[in-house]
């Protein structure tokens, strides 16, 4: 089946940039997302990137996408505390229209 | 704003014991879906519903039903909890107009059963 993948685990002191890497199997998935969790909440959406684009960019946010390779990267620049939580990397099943997500990225940020 | 609330942010329950986690959104969104998050394993689809009446089963419905009476509430039912189901169960709903598929999530149900 379709599969997306990601590292658990990321660790970036404050004020440098995160990179969170995600590959993903389904080359017809049209949409590919970051959705963020904090600590005891749900997942909330961060960004998408339609599958035509390459690059997206929203303030301190940048989503790169390589669909050749099938990579996706979230890039956070100024990382400040308030970023600390789980990413979650995830696409579109092109069979069915469902979101398959990857496990999650852990953030933490050193002082 | 979109919400969706789920009936209990923790609930502990004895093994055998039936469970239900209720899941309401106020948007009016046709498809709706309960999840299960665990340490390491990420989300996994457990059932979801395009509309009232509806269901299928996700990657892990086993031990697991579903009811969709209303179209703004969607129920997980464990019929006879066990322990390896303790976990945390969010419920996440989404519109047919959205061309990008964005699905919103409510809080979470962790779920402890002893």
């Amino acid at each position: 089946g379709e599969d997306v993948e990601q590292s658990l685990f990321l660790s970036v002191r404050e004020g440098d940039s995160s990179v969170i890497n995600c590959t993903y199997t389904d080359s017809s998935s049209t949409y590919l997302y970051w959705y963020k969790q904090e600590p005891g909440a749900g997942l909330q959406l961060l960004t998408y990137i339609f599958s035509n684009m390459d690059m997206k960019q929203d303030q301190r946010l940048t989503v790169l996408l390589n669909k050749k390779d099938k990579h996706l990267s979230l890039r956070i620049a100024d990382t400040q505390t308030g970023d600390s939580a789980i990413y979650f990397c995830a696409e579109i099943d092109g069979r069915d229209d469902k979101i398959i997500f990857g496990k999650g990225t852990r953030l933490h940020i050193l002082p | 704003d979109v919400k969706v609330t789920q009936s209990s942010r923790y609930l502990v329950k004895r093994t055998g014991e039936k469970v239900f986690l209720e899941c309401v959104q106020d948007m009016d969104h046709e498809n709706m879906f309960w999840y299960r998050q665990d340490p390491g394993l990420g989300l996994r689809l457990i059932y979801f519903s395009y509309d009232v009446k509806m269901k299928e089963k996700g990657d892990i419905p086993e031990g697991y039903s579903v009811s969709r009476e209303k179209k703004e509430r969607f129920s997980l039912i464990l019929e006879s909890a066990s322990t390896n189901q303790t976990s945390m169960y969010l419920c996440a709903s989404s519109p047919n107009r959205l061309e990008y598929n964005e699905q919103f999530f409510g809080p979470g149900t962790r779920l402890t059963v002893l």
